[in-house]
C-alpha cells in the first residue's frame, strides 16, 4: 500500500492569487497523477507527473494554469495559477503501486476561491 | 471515450439493511476495477480491486462482484451501518488510462 500526505487540506483563496497543493508519498514511485473534482461531479485527470520529465497534461489542461514539479520519487506538488472561481475544486494526488497497481489517494485539498 | 455509469445516484436505506451499489461500463476489456469510499471534502480511499480475471473479491463486510460480459460490477454492503454514510466510486482501468463513475451517495439512517 501506499500512504500520501496532501497540504493543505483546505485553503480559501482569492481571485487572481495562486496556490500550491504539496504530495509527498511514503515510497518511490514511478507516476504521480493529480485530479480535480468539481462539485458534484467525478474525477477528471489533470496530469500526469513523472520524476526527470515534464509532466502530461489532459486536454484542456495546459502547463501556465496548472505547474508541475516532481522533484524525486516520492514528492511532487500541483500549483493553480491566476485563480478563478471556477477553479473552486477538490483537487487530489494519487499514486499507483504494488503489485496489482492500485490506485491511492492523497486526503485531497478543498479549494474555494471568492 | 470509455463511459462508467453508477446508479443509483443516491440512496438512503436503515442501518441494518443489506445494500448493492452498481457500476456498469461501455467495453468489456478491462484491465481491473476498483471501489472507492469518499467522505464529504475528503480524497478517496481504496476498499477493494478487481482484477479483469476474477470474479468477485470480499473485505469484511464488502463484496465486489465483476461480470465483463455484461460490463458491471457491485458492491455488496452487509448489515450497512451509520457510518458507512459516504460516496462510492468506481474506476475502471483500461490499459494506463482509468475511468471514474459519478458516485452513489449512500446515507445510512440510525
Amino acid at each position: 500500500s501506499a500512504v500520501i500526505s496532501q497540504k493543505p487540506s483546505r485553503d480559501i483563496c482569492q481571485r487572481g492569487t495562486s496556490l500550491t497543493i504539496q504530495c509527498q508519498v511514503d515510497s518511490q514511485v514511478t507516476m504521480m497523477f493529480w485530479y480535480r473534482q468539481q462539485p458534484g461531479q467525478s474525477l477528471t485527470l489533470i496530469a500526469t507527473a513523472n520524476q526527470g520529465s515534464e509532466a502530461t497534461y489532459e486536454s484542456g489542461f495546459v502547463i501556465d494554469k496548472f505547474p508541475i514539479s516532481r522533484p524525486n520519487l516520492t514528492f511532487s506538488t500541483l500549483t493553480v495559477s491566476n485563480m478563478s472561481p471556477e477553479d473552486s475544486s477538490i483537487y487530489l494526488c494519487s499514486v499507483k503501486t504494488g503489485y496489482n497497481e492500485k490506485l491511492f489517494f492523497g486526503s485531497g485539498t478543498q479549494l474555494s476561491v471568492l | 471515450k470509455q463511459e462508467v455509469t453508477q446508479i443509483p445516484a443516491a440512496l438512503s436505506v436503515p442501518e441494518g439493511e443489506n445494500l448493492v451499489l452498481n457500476c456498469s461500463f461501455t467495453d468489456s476489456a478491462i484491465y481491473n476495477l476498483q471501489w472507492f469510499r469518499q467522505d464529504p471534502g475528503k480524497g478517496l480511499t481504496s476498499l477493494l480491486l478487481i482484477q479483469s480475471s476474477q470474479r468477485e473479491q470480499t473485505s469484511g463486510r464488502l463484496n465486489a462482484s465483476l461480470d465483463k460480459s455484461s460490463g458491471r460490477s457491485t458492491l455488496y454492503i452487509a448489515a450497512s451501518q451509520p457510518g458507512d454514510s459516504a460516496t462510492y466510486l468506481c474506476a475502471v482501468r483500461y490499459g494506463n488510462q482509468f475511468y471514474f463513475g459519478t458516485g452513489t451517495s449512500l446515507t445510512v439512517i440510525p
